[in-house]
């Protein structure tokens, strides 16, 4: 089974302040995470992905095997990071996300 | 707009009705999902095609649950005497052909449901 884990529901954070997105999983084999990200009123869009190793809009995600996260990290928050973020794993054949966590940035 | 798209963007509906979604990718895209999400809640998997074969279908979806993707291209997700427990968005994603490790799903807005 695959299993996503987002354990914070909201994180508020101060603009210029640090963020970290926790996303925890539970895969048996060679595991794909993603990061998916909701702006308000608009779709869901892919933010990263592991496999690229990129930074997108100043946020990284490294994957750590040996403690199976993936947690989205940004060093300095911008008012327009505010929305949703989901943490994804790719397994075979299917998708499973996690249950998502509201970022709020404070002005 | 070539993205993907989805119609209708609402339902209403009484219980025991008969709905049909539909969802139509981005132009050559292989590979189309169907997600529902609810409240507080992240996408859940629904069902998955490549082409016009239904690879996989999640136990979650019951027998009054029904996808079909009859060219390849777009694709129809019926649900049948519907239940107030029907009631979420419903999300159709589509993935480029070869897709691979780090296949990006492009998604649509998805279609809301609500269940009277």
């Amino acid at each position: 089974a695959q299993r996503v884990t987002q354990p914070e529901k909201l994180l508020s954070v101060f603009k210029g302040a640090p963020v970290e997105l926790k996303c925890n999983y539970s895969y048996s084999g060679s595991p794909e995470l993603f990061w998916y990200v909701q702006y308000s009123r608009q779709r869901l869009q892919l933010l990263l992905r592991h496999i690229s190793r990129e930074s997108i809009k100043g946020f990284t995600a490294d994957l750590n095997k040996g403690e199976t996260s993936f947690h989205l990290k940004k060093p300095f928050a911008q008012e327009e990071d505010s929305a949703m973020y989901y943490c994804a794993l790719r397994g075979y054949q299917k998708v499973t996300f996690g249950t998502g966590t509201k970022l709020q940035v404070i002005p | 707009d070539t993205g993907v798209s989805q119609n209708p963007r609402h339902k209403i509906t009484k219980r025991g009705q008969n709905v049909t979604f539909r969802c139509d990718p981005i132009s050559e895209h292989n590979r189309l999902y169907w997600y529902r999400q609810t409240l507080g809640q992240g996408p859940e998997f629904l069902t998955y095609f490549q082409n016009e074969a239904q690879l996989e279908k999640s136990r979650l979806l019951s027998d009054r649950f029904s996808a079909e993707r009859p060219k390849g291209s777009f694709s129809t997700l019926e649900i049948q005497r519907t239940e107030q427990g029907d009631s979420a968005m419903y999300l159709c994603a589509s993935s480029p052909l070869g897709g691979g490790r780090g296949e990006t799903q492009y998604f649509g807005p998805g279609t809301r449901l609500l269940v009277l």
